[in-house]
């Protein structure tokens, strides 16, 4: 089956600590988004990739990081410079304009 | 600025109970506008995109219309399944590779059994 698989599910993170969630696609799709949830606020975009090997911040980048060594895989970093890294972390890829989701990662600062 | 509202924010039906959710937008240029489905603790599902005022398109008990102003969803004889939260978007023109989205908060809707 296609689709986008994300984990860990939970993740618990100590304060200090970076955490890495990781986003995996098998439709071959070129682009690939990291957002994040929090709750009465819309989906903010972190960084997003349209090619391997290449990305760009997006609205709310500061504490993230990223990479994009394969076209499959876009793993997110949460830094410990993230003040405020409690939410859920959705990530999307597309080949058009329709963006379509992973499960998501619900991460939590202990 | 661009921008998506939707209204209501929250919104409780009983079965059976037809209504529509609203999309308003402020999108320069827009290239498409997506509706989405999303069930708590879960990642949005895709249902709809429109393109140009005059558009329709159905799914099941749900159909979405576009404006050049806004974009409803209709909600045609409820049932509880269809108790989530439904998302809005637009597509900004792309700068560069970007086909940035931009987001509404939702309207959660509850559907009475």
């Amino acid at each position: 089956d296609g689709g986008i698989t994300q984990s860990p599910k939970y993740l618990f993170r100590k304060e200090g600590q970076n955490v890495t969630l990781s986003c995996e696609q098998n439709l071959n799709h070129d682009a690939m988004y990291w957002y994040r949830q929090d709750p009465g606020q819309g989906l903010r975009l972190i960084y997003y990739s349209q090619i391997v090997n290449d990305f760009q911040k997006g609205d709310i980048a500061e504490g993230y990081s990223v990479s994009r060594e394969k076209k499959e895989s876009f793993p997110l970093t949460v830094t410990s410079a993230q003040k405020n890294p409690t939410a859920f972390y959705l990530c999307a890829s597309t080949n058009t304009r329709e963006q379509f989701f992973g499960p998501g990662t619900r991460l939590t600062v202990l | 600025e661009d921008q998506v509202t939707q209204s209501p924010e929250a919104l409780r039906l009983q079965e059976g109970e037809s209504s529509s959710l609203n999309c308003s937008y402020t999108v320069s240029g827009l290239r498409g506008l997506f509706w989405y489905r999303q069930d708590p603790g879960k990642g949005p599902e895709f249902l709809f995109t429109l393109y140009s005022a005059g558009e329709e398109k159905e799914k099941e008990r749900l159909k979405a219309t576009l404006t050049k102003k806004e974009s409803f969803l209709h909600i045609t004889a409820p049932k509880p399944e269809d108790s989530a939260t439904y998302l809005c978007a637009g597509s900004c023109p792309p700068a560069g590779n970007n086909r940035k989205l931009i987001w509404g908060l939702g309207t959660s809707l509850a559907v009475n059994p």
